[in-house]
């Protein structure tokens, strides 16, 4: 079945570091891809989205971009702040479905 | 304008209880998903309603768990004769139409088995 794979956190990062976060699926068809975000003691946010191969989700200085050659949808920030530590979840939505497929999330710490 | 709501926030039952869980989406979504999010592990699908019809029950893990959303608004999950195991975050999301729209997450309910 369609399963998402994420990279093992903590990850720890110094403020203004480069961020990424790896992703890679499985899936048949043609998955959507998305991103979100949990702040401590919060509800689950969509941070961004792809639908299609070579598409590039962004937000808040986020992006990602959807490689189909690589079934990937890597997250990268060119400079995190303390206040992106958070736990950070890949999912998928595949054609024809409608529910999310998550993977385990990647928690990120940003020190001062 | 008002996001999805869940309530209550936190609950703790003792084993063999049955529990009772509603969420209210955002006014106007028409699908309504559940999912369980066990403690370090991202949230896995339970169920999914077109409205009131329940399309997709195939993430319900036994037949103690039953959902329901009768007129097409707010939801409910009953789990049955609770079990350890079913300690986890319950959370709701709802979406505006049923073609791949973005998920709306309510901020849960953690439930508690003792």
């Amino acid at each position: 079945g369609d399963s998402v794979t994420q990279m093992e956190g903590p990850v720890t990062l110094s403020e203004e570091a480069f961020l990424t976060i790896n992703c890679t699926y499985t899936a048949t068809g043609y998955p959507s891809l998305f991103w979100y975000v949990q702040y401590p003691g919060e509800g689950l946010q969509l941070l961004l989205k792809a639908t299609k191969a070579d598409d590039k989700g962004s937000n808040k200085g986020f992006e990602a971009t959807y490689r189909k050659e690589t079934t990937s949808f890597h997250l990268e920030k060119g400079s995190v702040q303390v206040s992106d530590s958070a736990v950070y979840f890949c999912a998928l939505v595949n054609t024809g479905f409608q529910k999310l497929v998550f993977g385990t999330g990647t928690r990120l710490l940003v020190s001062p | 304008g008002a996001g999805v709501s869940q309530s209550p926030r936190y609950k703790v039952a003792k084993r063999g209880q049955d529990v009772a869980l509603r969420c209210d989406p955002i006014s106007g979504h028409v699908s309504l998903f559940w999912y369980q999010q066990a403690l370090g592990q991202g949230p896995e699908f339970l169920t999914y309603f077109q409205n009131e019809a329940q399309l997709d029950k195939s993430g319900l893990p036994s037949d103690r768990f039953f959902a329901e959303r009768p007129e097409g608004s707010v939801s409910t999950l009953k789990i049955q004769r609770t079990q350890q195991e079913d300690s986890a975050v319950y959370l709701c999301a709802s979406s505006l139409t049923e073609t791949n729209q973005p998920q709306h997450f309510g901020d849960g309910t953690r439930l508690s088995i003792l």
